[in-house]
């Protein structure tokens, strides 16, 4: 089955940690996104990326960084520079990267600082 | 810059019941629009995208359409059932925004059995 899939669903932080959440793809779909949810809050861009080796901030992408090293992966590091990393987050993936494409979500991982 | 709204953000409705999700965006320049369903805890469902060019796009129980020029979107749900029961989100791609996506704060629909 094709689809996208996150690493871990949950995931638990000490303050100053570093963490690392996963996203794959195998649809062959050139371009990638990370968003962040909280609640009571629409999604909010934190990077995306449409080839592999290069990526662009987003809206809030402070305290976080990426990397796209394979076209079917596109890990999100949350560091110890995000002051408030407790949320849902999410990623997505688009077939082109052109403007008229579907975006199509995996399934998130819940992160919560401790 | 682009702000999308959702009214209502709550909305429980009987069983059989059909009903309208509303989405309205302030800049009419845009490449498409996008409804999604989101179930607690879990990731984001595509239901239905309509391009810029179009004026409804229809799945099953599902009709959304699209008017451009005032800015609004709606998402018609015929004959409802609990499973139904989600939130559901609106996004749009703006020229403005190249290949982001903006997206409305959801409308939590409850469908009572």
């Amino acid at each position: 089955d094709g689809g996208i899939t996150q690493s871990p669903k949950y995931l638990f932080r000490k303050e100053g940690q570093n963490v690392t959440l996963s996203c794959e793809q195998n649809l062959n779909h050139d371009a990638m996104y990370w968003y962040r949810q909280d609640p009571g809050q629409g999604l909010r861009l934190i990077y995306y990326s449409q080839i592999v080796n290069d990526f662009q901030k987003g809206d809030i992408a402070e305290g976080y960084s990426v990397s796209r090293e394979k076209k079917e992966s596109f890990p999100l590091t949350v560091t110890s520079a995000q002051k408030n990393p407790t949320a849902f987050y999410l990623c997505a993936s688009t077939p082109g990267t052109d403007y008229y494409n579907e975006q199509f979500f995996g399934p998130g991982t819940r992160l919560t600082v401790l | 810059k682009q702000e999308v709204t959702q009214i209502p953000a709550a909305l429980s409705v009987p069983e059989g019941e059909n009903l309208v999700l509303n989405c309205s965006f302030t800049d009419s320049a845009i490449y498409n629009l996008q409804w999604f369903r989101q179930d607690p805890g879990k990731g984001l469902t595509s239901l239905l995208l309509i391009q810029s060019s179009q004026r409804e796009q229809t799945s099953g129980r599902l009709n959304a359409s699209l008017d451009k020029s005032s800015g609004r979107s709606t998402l018609y749900i015929a004959a409802s059932q609990p499973g139904d029961s989600a939130t559901y989100l609106c996004a749009v791609r703006s020229r403005t925004s190249g290949s982001r996506l903006t997206f409305g704060e959801g409308t939590q629909l409850t469908v009572n059995p």
